[in-house]
């Protein structure tokens, strides 16, 4: 069934660093892929998205590309800050017609930003 | 413009007690989702509507598990004499299209 990889945490990291959280999701059709952030204490929150091959989402320096030969869509930032600290959830929708388009997660990278 | 929300945000049950969760969508969402969120995981689908239709409940875990949309907007997901197991995180979301919207959720701890 459809099913999401993601990197596992915690990630710690220096202001400034370069981040990558991988993804890989399950080659069921083409589905649209997401990449949700929890912050502490709220709830999840659509950080960026793409629907088809080759697609790069963008938002708040966050990018990350849809790649079909690699079944992948990688989470980067190059510099990050204090703020970016939240757990980071990859997810993917089907893309059948007939399908009710529900979320399935990957289970989520904790991300620490140390000042 | 207002989001998804839900209440209560807080809620303490003990074990047997019955519970309901409810969830304001977007005005004008067609499509309605109830996910669980157990501690340090993603988020795992329970059901789904299409306005007032539910139209998918396999990711109900039990029969205790009910929830409603009477009539197309807010929905109610009931747990029915709660097990220490139930403790978990109710996200609710709506959506026009593909991208859903989440409300802030639903802790939920039984005792």
């Amino acid at each position: 069934g459809d099913s999401v990889t993601q990197m596992e945490g915690p990630v710690t990291l220096s202001e400034e660093a370069c981040l990558t959280i991988n993804c890989t999701y399950t080659a069921t059709g083409y589905p649209s892929l997401f990449w949700y952030v929890q912050y502490p204490g709220e709830g999840l929150q659509l950080l960026l998205k793409a629907t088809k091959a080759d697609d790069k989402g963008s938002n708040k320096g966050f990018e990350a590309t849809y790649r079909k030969e690699t079944t992948s869509f990688h989470l980067e930032k190059g510099s990050v800050q204090v703020s970016d600290s939240a757990v980071y959830f990859c997810a993917r929708v089907p893309s059948d017609p007939g399908s009710n388009y529900k979320l399935t997660f990957g289970k989520g990278t904790l991300l620490t930003v140390n000042p | 413009g207002a989001g998804v929300s839900q209440s209560p945000r807080y809620k303490v049950a003990k074990r047997g007690q019955d519970v309901a969760l409810r969830c304001d969508p977007i005005s004008g969402h067609v499509s309605l989702f109830w996910y669980q969120q157990a501690l340090g995981q993603g988020p795992e689908f329970l059901t789904y509507f299409q306005n007032e239709a539910q139209l998918d409940k396999s990711g109900l875990p039990s029969d205790r598990f009910f929830a409603e949309r009477p009539e197309g907007s807010v929905s109610t997901l009931k747990i029915q004499r709660t097990q220490q197991e139930d403790s978990a995180v109710y996200l609710c979301a709506s959506s026009l299209g593909r991208t859903q919207f989440f409300g802030p959720g639903t802790r939920l701890t039984v005792l």
